[in-house]
């Protein structure tokens, strides 16, 4: 199994670009969400989703938008990158609600 | 929103020493997870409690799950250079979703 996986490790954008961010997972979970890493401010959660199809706001949605159209698959994109959306992020997965997530290695999204 | 409170927020030790790090909330959780993170790579799952007063080991690692259900601690015994990096706690409630510590950062001098 390879777990979670997230494609690219790096990028960078120049203001205004557009991007998506693939994760995917073959554990069969349920549950899978995007966070972003700062220094200083932890994992926040940008959005999550409870099933194929579906998908919810988290702490700090603005800016991005998601999709799962197949379970195994969670896509963060952003339509008109800004120098704020600099940040590392993660996308994790969980089988199901209060048995721990499980974290992809990262992508590295620099946006100048 | 519900915040977790870890501390400390570094942590400067000898080889062979032993490390505890604690979290608190202002809300009950029913799950608290505890992750280690290594530059350059995503959170780690080391250990999940479930249980108000469970006691969990992994290798040198014991965590527990307070008895308020608003706090839990993570012990490192005989600490080594590969212990390394930054520990997150994390609780969970009703939801589908994990409130995060913001981490303590862990070096170990050999």
């Amino acid at each position: 199994n390879a777990g979670v996986t997230q494609t690219p490790k790096f990028r960078v954008l120049k203001t205004g670009q557009s991007m998506t961010l693939l994760c995917a997972q073959d554990m069969n979970h349920e549950y899978m969400y995007w966070y972003r890493q700062d220094p200083g401010m932890g994992l926040r959660l940008i959005h999550y989703s409870v099933g194929e199809g579906t998908t919810a706001k988290g702490e700090v949605p603005d800016g991005y938008n998601v999709s799962r159209l197949k379970k195994q698959n969670f896509l963060l994109g952003l339509e008109s990158a800004a120098p704020s959306q600099t940040s590392v992020y993660f996308c994790a997965s969980s089988p199901g609600r209060g048995v721990g997530q499980f974290f992809g290695p990262g992508t590295r999204l620099t946006v100048l | 929103g519900q915040q977790l409170n870890q501390s400390p927020q570094s942590m400067f030790i000898q080889e062979g020493e032993d490390v505890s790090m604690n979290c608190t909330s202002s809300s009950i959780f029913n799950t608290w997870l505890w992750y280690k993170q290594d530059p350059g790579e995503g959170p780690v799952l080391l250990i999940a409690l479930y249980k108000a007063g469970e006691l969990t080991s992994n290798g040198r690692l014991t965590a527990q799950f307070g008895i308020t259900r608003k706090d839990s601690f993570l012990n490192i015994s005989a600490s080594i250079p590969s212990d390394v990096g930054i520990y997150f706690c994390a609780g969970q409630g009703g939801s589908e979703k994990l409130v995060f510590g913001k981490g303590t950062k862990l070096t170990v001098n050999p």
